[in-house]
């Protein structure tokens, strides 16, 4: 089956920094991915869709220029945190479609745990 | 977007059937109904798909009613490791990107 990863797994940086966070399709060529987050005890946000070689398109109440997401190539997508805060602390997940199955199955990356001090 | 309407939670003891419903009164003509399954720390994983009637597959069926306003996850004979939150998503097939609330699932031994 499609696996996505992502790396790191969990991260801590002091407020005020720029973490970035990679997801990977690893067996699979994904056009697009899509970003979300997740605050504990509440459901996926979606925010934004990362589309391979031009500019991402973010959900309604996302800042751009806070949420860098740049997709290179047609098996990595970034998702960079700039000048986190700690309302940015969450647990950011992607998911990528598989086009050589299901078109309407998204399959998720075990996420990444962000922790801003 | 359709907006969907889950029970917070549920309880269920082990072996047993478990029911779970979603209300989506405003759901549209090209909508597709889906849900995901996901445990604490990791992703959602995507357990079954459809438009109406009934859908059934390796680890649920799912049960959509004429009127498509609602629809039932059906889980047979849960067990300890089905304990996780679900979730149902309202829109076009393959642009189904919007979680609703989720329903904890607790399986009881």
């Amino acid at each position: 089956g499609a696996v996505v990863s992502q790396h790191p797994s969990w991260v801590i940086c002091k407020s005020g920094t720029s973490v970035k966070i990679e997801c990977r399709s690893l067996d699979f060529q994904a056009t697009t991915m899509f970003w979300y987050r997740q605050f504990p005890k509440q459901s996926l946000m979606l925010m934004a869709t990362s589309n391979e070689g031009s500019k991402a398109t973010y959900e309604q109440g996302v800042e751009k220029d806070k949420f860098l997401i740049n997709h290179a190539s047609l098996t990595l997508s970034t998702l960079t945190v700039t000048s986190a805060h700690p309302e940015d602390s969450s647990f950011y997940i992607c998911s990528a479609r598989d086009p050589r199955g299901r078109s309407y199955e998204q399959y998720f990356g075990p996420g990444t745990r962000l922790t801003v001090t | 977007l359709a907006k969907t309407t889950q029970p917070i939670s549920m309880d269920s003891y082990e072996g047993q059937e478990v029911n779970i419903t979603c209300s989506h009164n405003n759901i549209a003509t090209n909508d597709y109904i889906t849900w995901y399954q996901q445990f604490p720390s990791q992703g959602p994983r995507f357990i079954i798909q459809g438009y109406k009637t009934k859908v059934t597959n390796e680890v649920a069926s799912l049960f959509i009613p004429a009127d498509r306003k609602s629809s039932t996850l059906s889980l047979p004979r849960v067990s300890l490791s089905d304990t996780a939150v679900y979730y149902c998503l309202v829109g076009e097939r393959a642009n189904n990107l919007f979680f609703g609330t989720g329903t904890r699932l607790t399986v009881i031994p």
